[in-house]
Parts: structure tokens; sequence; C-alpha cells
């Protein structure tokens, strides 16, 4: 099975209210990774949190990770409707090379208009 | 930069064809790798390279399936013979060194074999 599941499968949301999706894997990690896939298209890079960073921002994006819990959570803040996309965590297992990682199913966010 | 480039975008063949979809990665990035995505699996990772030289191929399904990295800008994965349940989108993606920026993902390639 992933190593990355993300909670929920589907969220659908009105524009400008706030998105939060969790993940949560079963091995120790290095870092955790979110991504973002638009219909149709690969996946883009959205941050990367390490194994002792609890808490990261990017833009609209906050971050969480709770390494005790082995969960994350991405939030995503005044939604707009082009955030619509489906998004991914993927963790690295604890390699300490820069090759495995693996991916989570994912959440299909719709951002209503 | 033009990002990772995949071709062709869909191909559609008939089964027991052979396929070769091919990848162009970030000039720089010393690792390739290529996943598979459908809806039942997810996103799996088949083989990835680093400096040219395959690392890991344990998520290769069968011995149909194989990929090359010749050189630094060019890998190709080959399925022969094709079956029905190849179906997927096929996903290249590349990386410098680390993590920190993520894996750079190419457009895809859709394939269907009927």
């Amino acid at each position: 099975s992933q190593q990355g599941e993300e909670d929920p499968q589907a969220l659908s949301i009105q524009e400008g209210e706030n998105a939060t999706m969790n993940c949560s894997y079963k091995t120790s990690i290095n870092n955790l990774q979110w991504y973002r896939q638009n219909s149709g298209r690969g996946l883009v890079h959205l941050i990367l949190i390490r194994s002792n960073e609890r808490e990261k921002h990017s833009g609209r994006l906050r971050v969480t990770l709770d390494t005790s819990k082995k969960s994350s959570s991405l939030l995503i803040t005044a939604s707009r409707a082009a955030d619509t996309a489906s998004y991914f965590c993927a963790t690295d297992g604890g390699n300490t090379n820069a090759g495995k990682s693996t991916f989570g199913d994912g959440t299909t966010l719709t951002v209503k208009p | 930069d033009a990002g990772v480039i995949q071709s062709p975008r869909h191909e559609v063949t008939e089964m027991g064809q052979e396929v070769t979809l091919r990848c162009k990665p970030i000039s720089g990035h010393d690792y390739l790798f290529w996943y598979r995505q459908t809806m039942m699996r997810g996103l799996e990772l088949l083989i990835y390279f680093n400096n040219n030289v395959p690392i890991d191929d344990s998520g290769m399904p069968e011995d149909r399936f194989s990929a090359k990295m010749p050189n630094a800008s060019f890998s190709t994965l080959k399925i022969q013979p094709s079956e029905p349940r190849d179906s997927a989108v096929y996903f290249c993606a590349s990386l410098r060194g680390t993590l920190n920026y993520g894996y750079t993902f190419g457009s895809g390639t859709r394939l269907t074999v009927v």
C-alpha cells in the first residue's frame, strides 16, 4: 500500500473558504512533500517540510507535520477556483538519498466560484 | 527552461505491440524517475536513475517493461509486448541532487492499449 494516505479523498468548498487536507504515513521520514496536479497535467511541487520542522508557510499554503502521529496537513487559505486540483503528499520513507519518494492517493479539491 | 519533456502525449496501440515512451529531463538534473498513474493503484514508482545508472527498478511490473538512460538528456521506457492492463498515464520526473525543490514532472504520456 502507499506510504502516504490522504484524507479526505474528495473535498468541495466555496471560493474564499479554507481547505484542509491530511496525510498519514507509516514509517519514519526525513521530509514530506506536497504536490498539486491539475487535470491532465503532471504534478507540481508545492512545499517540502523536514522531519525537524513543525510548520511551514508558502503564500496561502500552510503545512504542519507531527512526526509523533506520523501525519501532516496542508491548509489552503482563501481558496480560489484555480486551486481546483488533486493534492498529493509524498514521503521518503527515511531514505538518505533523493531517490525513493512514495506518493499517497491524493485529495481531489473542488473550489466552486 | 522547457521543463521535463515527454513524448508522445498520447499513444493508442494494439495489444501485443511494442510501445516506447520518451523523456528529456531538465539539463543539470542528475536523477530521473519513471512513474505510472492509474485510478486503481495511484502513482507508482517504476524505476529511477542517478547519473544515468539505474538505481532501483523494483517497481517495474514485469519483464515486459524495460527502461534505459543512454545519456544525461534522454531516457526511454519500453513495453514489449503491451497489454490492456498497461493502460495508464506514465510520468517522467527529474531532480537535481536533493529534494529541496521537489521533483519536476513532465506532462505525462497517456497510454491506451486496446
